[in-house]
């Protein structure tokens, strides 16, 4: 069965500093590949995701992501991290065909300090 | 275009009671998904509908059921309420499928019904 892992539970960076969230995957093929931030009292948002070609993403709010297939991964960076920022990162995978559910991480809660 | 709509935003019921929660999908998506999070076993699969049809079915009692309408609102409801219940659950709606029948998997979210279980 595929699986989501984050395996950073809560991580904390310095406002201005740069942030790498981790993801990896457990997957017969290469799904399609996301990353959603979800707000304190909010829904899921979505950053940014991956379908085909390119291996280096761009999504919203400065952030990108870089798939590498030999990993099985799909970290999620930002150069720089604002104090807004701070919220809870999920990475999710689907199939790419079929009608399996969308799958997530367990989430990676990112505080920032000033 | 209105986003997903989730109603009530909170409740608080007691143990033994069923709850109703409902779903309004973006216009023009046929799909709609729930989740459960709670903190401990964060984002769990409910169900899915498609078309009225419940297309896909997470690993949840009997207790946890849903439905979806023609103009494709979504219900779900959960009986006998247990302490372990108390969760945010989440709607989310998706296009589903473009004409190759390949399923693109983006899920856009509502902002949640805060279910408390005392």
């Amino acid at each position: 069965a595929q699986s989501v892992t984050q395996p950073d539970i809560h991580i904390t960076v310095s406002e201005g500093a740069s942030l790498e969230l981790r993801c990896n995957y457990s997957y017969g093929a290469t799904p399609y590949l996301f990353w959603y931030v979800q707000s304190p009292g909010q829904g899921l948002q979505l950053l940014l995701k991956y379908f085909s070609g390119d291996t280096l993403v761009q999504g919203i709010k400065g952030f990108e992501a870089e798939f590498k297939r030999s990993q099985s991964s799909f970290n999620l960076r930002k150069p720089s991290v604002h104090w807004s920022d701070a919220a809870e990162y999920f990475c999710a995978v689907a199939a790419r065909s079929g009608n399996t559910p969308l799958v997530f991480g367990k989430g990676t809660r990112l505080s920032v300090i000033a | 275009k209105a986003g997903v709509t989730q109603t009530p935003r909170y409740l608080i019921k007691t143990r033994g009671q069923q709850v109703t929660l409902s779903c309004s999908p973006i216009s023009g998506h046929r799909s709609v998904s729930w989740y459960q999070q709670t903190p401990g076993q964060g984002l769990q699969f409910l169900f899915e509908y498609f078309s009225e049809t419940q297309r896909n079915k997470g690993n949840f009692p009997g207790r946890f059921s849903g439905r979806q309408f023609s103009n494709s609102r979504s219900e779900m409801n959960v009986s006998t309420l247990e302490l372990g219940d108390s969760a945010l659950y989440l709607c989310a709606s998706s296009t589903s499928r473009d004409r190759g029948g390949t399923n693109t998997g983006e899920l856009f979210f509502g902002e949640g019904s805060r279910l408390t279980v005392l």
